[in-house]
């Protein structure tokens, strides 16, 4: 079975400083992985996702992520954050051979204040 | 293009009524699912299909039934509900070849 942990359910950052929302994942064989984040009343909306290849991928809005295949891990990342980057973060997981099957972790709520 | 959309954005439900959830998206995607969204479990497919007639059961799909008749709508009914489904529903959708899905801006449905 393939799962994803989002440890954190909320964190806190001063706006100007980095951003750090961990994940790390459970699944058979390589990973397809994802980053969605969804701001207050709305749907998700996609960030960044790791296929192949270079480990460190770059997505929307200034954000990147780390694939950590030792780890099991995909941390979302942003060196600088804004107050708008305040969201409810997911990560989630998909095997190759589960074409159909997004799993997501239950979210990390981010909070940058000014 | 306007993507995922989904109808309606509020519903009240009374426990035993039954109800459909509309999605329809116009990007020709050959996958579309349905997900609900509870506080502290991040989002749980219901149900999914991969294309026109072909659907099937995701990890809660009890109490709800799907179909698919063309490749743009993918309705979710209720068919008797239960204050258990009181939820965030999303729709999404793929492209067969692609690999992030588009989300729908969501149903809040409540059952008293």
């Amino acid at each position: 079975a393939q799962s994803v942990a989002q440890p954190e359910d909320q964190v806190n950052v001063a706006e100007g400083n980095p951003l750090t929302v961990k994940c790390t994942y459970s699944v058979s064989g390589n990973p397809y992985l994802f980053w969605y984040v969804q701001y207050p009343n709305r749907g998700l909306q996609f960030l960044l996702k790791y296929i192949t290849g270079d480990n460190l991928v770059k997505g929307s809005y200034g954000f990147e992520a780390e694939f950590n295949k030792s780890q099991t891990s995909f941390h979302l990342k942003k060196p600088s954050a804004l107050v708008s980057d305040s969201a409810l973060y997911f990560c989630a997981v998909r095997a190759p051979i589960n074409d159909y099957k997004l799993s997501f972790g239950a979210g990390t709520t981010v909070t940058v204040r000014a | 293009n306007a993507g995922v959309t989904q109808t309606p954005k509020f519903q009240v439900l009374k426990t035993g009524q039954s109800m459909t959830l509309q999605c329809a998206q116009d990007m020709n995607h050959e996958y579309m699912s349905w997900y609900r969204q509870d506080p502290g479990m991040g989002l749980r497919l219901i149900h999914y299909s991969v294309g026109a007639g072909i659907t099937d059961q995701g990890e809660v799909p009890n109490g709800y039934n799907v179909s698919r008749s063309t490749t743009e709508d993918f309705p979710l009914r209720l068919l008797s509900a239960a204050p258990s489904q009181t939820s965030v529903y999303f729709c999404a959708s793929r492209g067969l070849t692609s690999y992030e899905q588009y989300f729908g801006p969501g149903t809040r449905l409540t059952v008293t």
